[in-house]
């Protein structure tokens, strides 16, 4: 158990719809960072926020969008969904250390039909 | 830009047999490498990371890693192999400023005959 918790394990939606995915960080981490895990991208980095402040941005398509609050947890919004947007949506938190190992959560999967 | 990458997709060993699995990185200084696990359905755990130091560094489930910087390589080993480690195998590489993000291999598919 890495101590993340990521809700819900499993959504099922259709195109055009708008979901979020709920991250929680292992206590006393500042850092989240989401990844999107699909069979012809692989692992492809997202957001990253740190205490509140988004502090890095990766691939991350303009019809996504992440925050995260003052108790620390985060949130991935997802919107006008595509049937390319099925994935495995990872979140990984990481202490004060600036290049700390992350630790990953179980992932929620995303389908879209 | 920092990149990893994992040449073999699909790697199929005995069990009790020897296996490395090949990691090859591209960044600018010296990168801090990881290794990490998912079995199926699962998220994904860290076998062993490189900071600074000793070059060969060792992991949970008997793994351990060697980074040759002359060859921009951080192979995972494992002298005998358990069924239970068939998994994908991902190898990372993450720069040392701030908000540097962890940048992924395509990941290495492990398979174990009895």
């Amino acid at each position: 158990d890495s101590g993340v918790t990521q809700t819900p394990k499993h959504l099922i939606t259709a195109t055009g719809q708008r979901v979020t995915l709920r991250c929680s960080p292992r206590s006393g981490d500042l850092s989240v960072y989401w990844y999107q895990q699909s069979l012809d991208q692989g692992l492809q980095f997202l957001i990253q926020y740190y205490n509140g402040e988004e502090r890095a941005k990766g691939n991350i398509l303009e019809r996504f969008s992440a925050q995260q609050f003052p108790d620390l947890h985060s949130e991935l919004n997802l919107s006008s969904l595509e049937l390319g947007d099925s994935a495995l949506y990872f979140c990984a938190s990481s202490g004060g250390q600036e290049v700390g190992e992350l630790f990953f959560g179980e992932g929620s999967r995303l389908t879209v039909l | 830009a920092q990149s990893v990458t994992q040449p073999d997709i699909h790697i199929t060993v005995s069990e009790g047999a020897s296996l490395e699995l090949r990691c090859n990185y591209s960044y600018g200084a010296t990168p801090y490498l990881f290794w990490y696990v998912q079995s199926p359905g699962q998220g994904l755990q860290l076998l062993l990371k490189y900071f600074s130091g000793d070059t060969l560094v060792q992991g949970i489930k008997g793994f351990e890693a060697e980074f040759k910087r002359s060859q921009s390589s951080f192979n995972l080993r494992k002298p005998s192999v358990h069924w239970s480690d068939a998994a994908e195998y991902f190898c990372a590489v993450r720069g040392n400023n701030a908000g540097n993000m962890l940048t992924f291999g395509g990941g290495t598919r492990l398979m174990v005959k009895p």
